[in-house]
């Protein structure tokens, strides 16, 4: 299968823990986001990358919320002292287009319990 | 920036009848519009795109938005749904100069036999 994947598909944790989710773009997909969705909520955009470079943030990111994609494939988000409102579906997506175009490939994404 | 307001949370219908899910995007600059839908348990995949030209646009699977500018609006409709497109549906809107895409609420569609 050669579509986006995200790791762990489920996490719990409890409040005041780090937590960090792995995304592994399309092979040829330069562009990566993060969204988030909450129930009964459609994605909120977080951040995306081209290539290595992070290009822009929403300011949904907190401080305590971090993004790397070191090399330009995978890509890691990492929250620091997680919050019960962290609580969410974190969704990781890729795009080959250079502008508003293109079609984002989602994967199943990583649901966040934080307890 | 753009938004996107889906008018529908929940829209129930028997299998076979027709259905049009709403969708009102607010732009200050030329868009492109997309439908996404999200089947249980899976992510979200591309269902349909305006990017240009026609304002009808159409899906594989029977489904078929047109883009309206005067009404900012890009509603998707079938005429005849199946149980199998019970689903999670998402507007969505972007631009040439926009690294995000906004997506909105969504709307739940329900298909009874």
């Amino acid at each position: 299968d050669t579509g986006v994947s995200q790791d762990p598909r489920h996490k719990i944790t409890k409040r005041g823990q780090n937590v960090t989710f792995r995304c592994d773009p399309i092979s040829e997909h330069n562009r990566l986001y993060w969204y988030r969705q909450t129930l009964g909520q459609g994605p909120e955009f977080l951040t995306y990358f081209q290539n290595e470079a992070q290009l822009e943030k929403s300011r949904l990111l907190s401080d305590r919320f971090s993004a790397e994609r070191p090399k330009g494939s995978f890509s890691t988000l990492e929250i620091q002292r997680t919050e019960q409102g962290d609580s969410a579906m974190y969704l990781c997506a890729s795009s080959f287009r250079r502008d508003g175009s293109g079609e984002l490939f989602f994967g199943e994404g990583s649901r966040l319990t934080v307890l | 920036a753009q938004s996107v307001t889906q008018l529908d949370s929940q829209v129930p219908v028997f299998e076979e009848a027709p259905v049009e899910l709403r969708c009102n995007y607010s732009s200050s600059v030329s868009v492109y519009l997309f439908w996404y839908v999200q089947y249980p348990n899976q992510g979200l995949q591309l269902l349909l795109k305006y990017l240009s030209g026609s304002t009808l646009v159409k899906s594989i699977n029977g489904f078929e938005a047109e883009f309206n500018k005067s009404q900012t609006s890009f509603h998707l409709r079938k005429p005849s749904v199946h149980i199998s497109d019970t689903a999670e549906y998402f507007c969505a809107v972007s631009s040439l100069n926009n690294n995000d895409m906004r997506f909105g609420a969504g709307t739940r569609l329900t298909v009874k036999p």
